[in-house]
């Protein structure tokens, strides 16, 4: 599996932009990025995932470097509910084999000061 | 509608019994996921159903543990012969099929005293 490489923690201030960087120089041309957070005493829940294209949904936008060997998760507007873990993972939907299992690493701990 | 249960959500058992934890996926959804968490790390996948078929079991850490899903919705997780090191949070997770976002439950605490 590829891998993917990010700060251990961040901080941010409440009602301010937060951009957690994401590094996979070893992506492959049909890995999807994919971003989870886990919030404190729960489990992991879905952010958002791109694969080419920046992606913007409620929760977050995804900027993807032009050659895709890097990413950013962006929260507009950091609030004290954003403070979590925040993962970045590579899954390959195109292929078989099991790409169907998230391979977390330690991710990016971000602290929300208020 | 109904995320992902599971239960029970703490438990404590002695070194040598046998545990079963249970998961209910979200309705409708064909795929189902244990993981295993140690604290201050990321989920660890152990295995992984489409439907009631068991398609991978390779992160299972030995044959202590099973799982099953015997008519593709709840899922059982079975620890043999506790020992102190099969203490951690496991967790289940469904999606709609093998490549969308997985729903993650509350996870159930296991400590082996």
């Amino acid at each position: 599996d590829a891998k993917t490489t990010q700060p251990n923690s961040m901080e941010s201030n409440e009602e301010e932009p937060v951009h957690l960087p994401c590094n996979h120089s070893t992506i492959s041309g049909t890995d999807y990025i994919h971003w989870y957070r886990q919030l404190p005493s729960q489990g992991p829940e879905y952010v958002i995932h791109g694969l080419t294209s920046n992606v913007n949904n409620r929760m977050a936008s995804l900027a993807i470097a032009e050659d895709r060997k890097s990413s950013t998760l962006i929260l507009h507007r950091a609030t004290l509910r954003d403070a979590a873990v925040y993962y970045c993972i590579l899954r390959d939907v195109y292929s078989g084999g099991s790409n169907y299992k998230l391979t977390f690493g330690k991710g990016t701990l971000l602290t929300v000061n208020p | 509608g109904a995320g992902v249960s599971q239960s029970p959500r703490y438990k404590v058992t002695k070194r040598g019994q046998d545990v079963a934890l249970r998961c209910d996926p979200i309705s409708g959804h064909v795929s189902l996921y244990w993981y295993r968490q140690a604290l201050g790390q990321g989920p660890e996948f152990l295995t992984y159903f489409n439907y009631e078929a068991q398609q991978d079991k390779s992160g299972l850490p030995n044959d202590r543990f099973s799982a099953e899903r015997p008519e593709g919705s709840i899922s059982t997780l079975t620890i043999q012969r506790t020992e102190q090191r099969d203490s951690a949070m496991y967790r289940c997770a469904s999606s709609a099929n093998r490549v969308y976002e997985q729903y993650f439950g509350p996870g159930t605490r296991l400590t082996v005293t």
